[in-house]
């Protein structure tokens, strides 16, 4: 499984925009990038996903460089309920189902 | 839409005892996965279903450790002789299937070994 790296820890103030780096420089071809988050007390939870081209959904967006060699979760508005571990985790959908996650990035949001 | 549930969300157990934990998907999600999850660590895969069959099985998953989905719903977790290094939070997933589907975790099952 390729491996990702992200920081182990950010702060945001809320209603600021926060950016979550990722980098996976020995991603494959076909890896998909995808971000799941768990807050506190509960099970993780699908954020976005991507392959070359960023994405925006209702809760984030999601910035990929052009040599696919990091990537970047953009939460636009940070509120107190953004407060939680964010994963960033490459899939290739030919290799199996499973999820494989590293320690990720605890976001800590200030009001 | 009623999500992935977990039966116990809590076990407190002692040394040697078996214990069983129950997840149901949500309906008609044909995937179902369990993980692993211990203090300041991601979750770690354990096993996955396709309806039921048990398609992968991690190394984590000793001969302690059995996992069934007998009709393609719901499934159980079994551990025999539980020992300490067995706590940790037990999350299951779920998924409808294709290439990259996204899993939805249920809540957990936190397990304490005495």
């Amino acid at each position: 499984d390729a491996k990702t790296t992200q920081p182990n820890s950010m702060e945001s103030n809320e209603e600021e925009p926060v950016h979550l780096p990722c980098n996976h420089s020995t991603i494959s071809g076909t890896d998909y990038i995808h971000w799941y988050r768990q807050l506190p007390s509960q099970g993780p939870e699908y954020v976005i996903h991507g392959l070359t081209s960023n994405v925006n959904n209702r809760m984030a967006s999601l910035a990929i460089a052009e040599d696919r060699k990091s990537s970047t979760l953009i939460l636009h508005r940070a509120t107190l309920r953004d407060a939680a571990v964010y994963y960033c985790i490459l899939r290739d959908p030919e290799y199996g189902n499973k999820l494989v996650f590293g320690a990720g990035t605890i976001l800590r949001v200030k009001s | 839409d009623t999500g992935v549930s977990q039966d116990p969300r809590h076990k407190i157990t002692k040394r040697g005892q078996n214990v069983t934990f129950r997840c149901d998907p949500i309906s008609e999600h044909n995937r179902l996965y369990w993980y692993r999850q211990t203090l300041g660590q991601g979750p770690e895969f354990l096993t996955y279903f396709q309806n039921e069959a048990q398609l992968e099985k991690s190394r984590l998953l000793s001969d302690r450790f059995s996992a069934e989905r007998p009709k393609g719903s719901f499934s159980t977790l079994e551990i025999q002789r539980t020992e300490q290094g067995d706590s940790a939070m037990y999350l299951c997933a779920s998924s409808p299937g294709g290439r990259g589907d996204t899993q939805y975790f249920g809540p957990g099952t936190r397990l304490t070994v005495l």
